[in-house]
């Protein structure tokens, strides 16, 4: 299957601090792609569909100003979380539609980024 | 308003046995569903997928099988090893109408007893 890759896996910032994490395709370009949130125990919330070269999609509630999400390549998507708060620790997860034949509305997952926020 | 539903938050099977694990849905515009199968502290790890032309796809030990008249899929894992305790996911695409994202369920969490 294809490999989506996430960096940094995990990263501890002040409160008021923004945070980039990287999401990339390693191995099959990925026109879209898309961030997730997990909190303890629930199922993943999507926050964003990401399509290269043009604005994200947000779904609602998800403030676009404080989540930026750039798709700057084909390969590579990137969500910069700022002025990050305690409240905004969480299990950031993303993924890319992979758009091979015969399964092109299957998404693969990278391995998640745990943001804690003090 | 869950869309994808899954009512058992857990399931506890015997190696060897068959693990089954359920999903309902409630959006007719579906026609793309996945299982994945997810470790804590990891991303969701593909596992097979079906789409509303077929009912049953297999591969190797798990097998999809999708009744669209009951809006419900399931996952069969046969015969469960002690790797496969994890959370399992279902999660379904409207792919028609071009959204492309997809909708998870809640999990059910699989703890598969040597």
């Amino acid at each position: 299957g294809a490999v989506v890759s996430q960096h940094p896996s995990w990263v501890i910032c002040k409160s008021g601090t923004s945070v980039k994490i990287e999401c990339r395709s390693l191995d099959f370009q990925a026109t879209t792609m898309f961030w997730y949130r997990q909190f303890p125990k629930q199922s993943l919330m999507l926050m964003a569909t990401s399509n290269e070269g043009s604005k994200a999609t947000y779904e609602q509630g998800v403030e676009k100003d404080k989540f930026l999400i750039n798709h700057a390549s084909l390969t590579l998507s990137t969500l910069t979380v700022t002025s990050a708060h305690p409240e905004d620790s969480s299990f950031y997860i993303c993924s890319a539609r992979s758009g091979l034949a015969g399964e092109g509305d299957t998404q693969y997952f990278g391995p998640g980024t745990r943001l804690t926020v003090l | 308003d869950q869309q994808v539903k899954q009512n058992s938050p857990s399931l506890s099977v015997q190696e060897g046995r068959i693990s089954i694990l359920n999903c309902d849905y409630t959006n007719s515009m579906f026609d793309y569903f996945l299982w994945y199968k997810k470790y804590p502290a990891e991303g969701p790890t593909f596992l097979i997928s079906i789409s509303s032309i077929k009912d049953k796809n297999e591969d190797g030990r798990f097998t999809v099988f999708l009744n669209k008249s009951a809006k419900h899929l399931s996952l069969h894992i046969v015969p469960s090893q002690p790797g496969d305790s994890a959370v399992y996911f279902c999660a379904a695409s409207a792919t028609k109408t071009g959204a492309n994202n997809l909708f998870f369920g809640t999990g059910t969490r699989l703890t598969v007893i040597p």
